[in-house]
């Protein structure tokens, strides 16, 4: 069975500091893809970035970047200065033609 | 280009009627999935449409179904509706190339509230 797991349950930061959220996941399947989404208090879910499991080089984009390890099955994701726009419920997700979720984490960035 | 839209945004129903929730995919996009997201948990994978077929289903009950259309856009059945049922109900769309799904749940849909009473 396939599993992913978000151990931060919450993170609260200072506006301008870096942030690192965990995402830790478990499949037997060689081909998957791992998901980040962002989810403000809106609802909807906002697609970050897709990684295919046979590539593992990290990613940047901007303030985020992305630490694919299949070693130790993790793929966390960092906010570097991170700003109040940020606060948000963010979640990994992993799968192929389905995708299984991890509970999130609530990232608070204050003033 | 629309997005991902889903009808309606909104629904207070009582506890034993039956719902129909909508989803239109993203131009180009021919496969459906939705996604049941109760408060506080990640979403949880219900079905996914294909060819106006259930190709895959996820542990909900027979009381979800739910049908996809010519034009590619689906519709979720709940029937009897339990408390428990109250949720955000997610839609996302995606592109099937034979047995690849390309853009895989990358488009998600605003949701669909629903509060059973």
């Amino acid at each position: 069975a396939q599993k992913v797991t978000q151990a931060q349950t919450e993170i609260s930061v200072v506006e301008k500091e870096d942030v690192t959220l965990d995402c830790v996941y478990e499949t037997r399947d060689t081909t998957y893809y791992l998901f980040w989404y962002k989810q403000p208090p809106s609802g909807e879910l906002v697609f970050l970035i897709r990684r295919n499991s046979f590539d593992e080089q990290n990613e940047i984009s901007g303030r985020y970047s992305w630490n694919f390890q299949k070693s130790t099955s993790s793929f966390n994701f960092t906010i570097t200065a991170s700003q109040v726009v940020d606060s948000a419920v963010y979640f990994c997700a992993l799968g192929f033609q389905k995708l299984v979720f991890g509970t999130g984490t609530r990232l608070l960035v204050s003033p | 280009d629309a997005g991902v839209t889903q009808s309606p945004t909104h629904l207070i129903k009582t506890r034993g009627q039956q719902v129909t929730l909508r989803c239109s995919p993203k131009s180009g996009h021919d496969t459906v999935s939705w996604y049941q997201q109760a408060l506080g948990q990640g979403p949880q994978f219900i079905f996914q449409y294909y060819e106006e077929e259930e190709r895959q289903r996820g542990n909900f009950p027979d009381r979800f179904s739910g049908h996809q259309f010519p034009n590619y856009s689906s519709e979720l059945n709940v029937n009897a509706l339990l408390l428990g049922d109250s949720a955000l109900y997610l839609c996302a769309s995606s592109y099937t190339t034979g047995v690849v799904v390309t853009d895989t749940e990358a488009f998600f849909g605003q949701g669909t509230r629903l509060t059973v009473v």
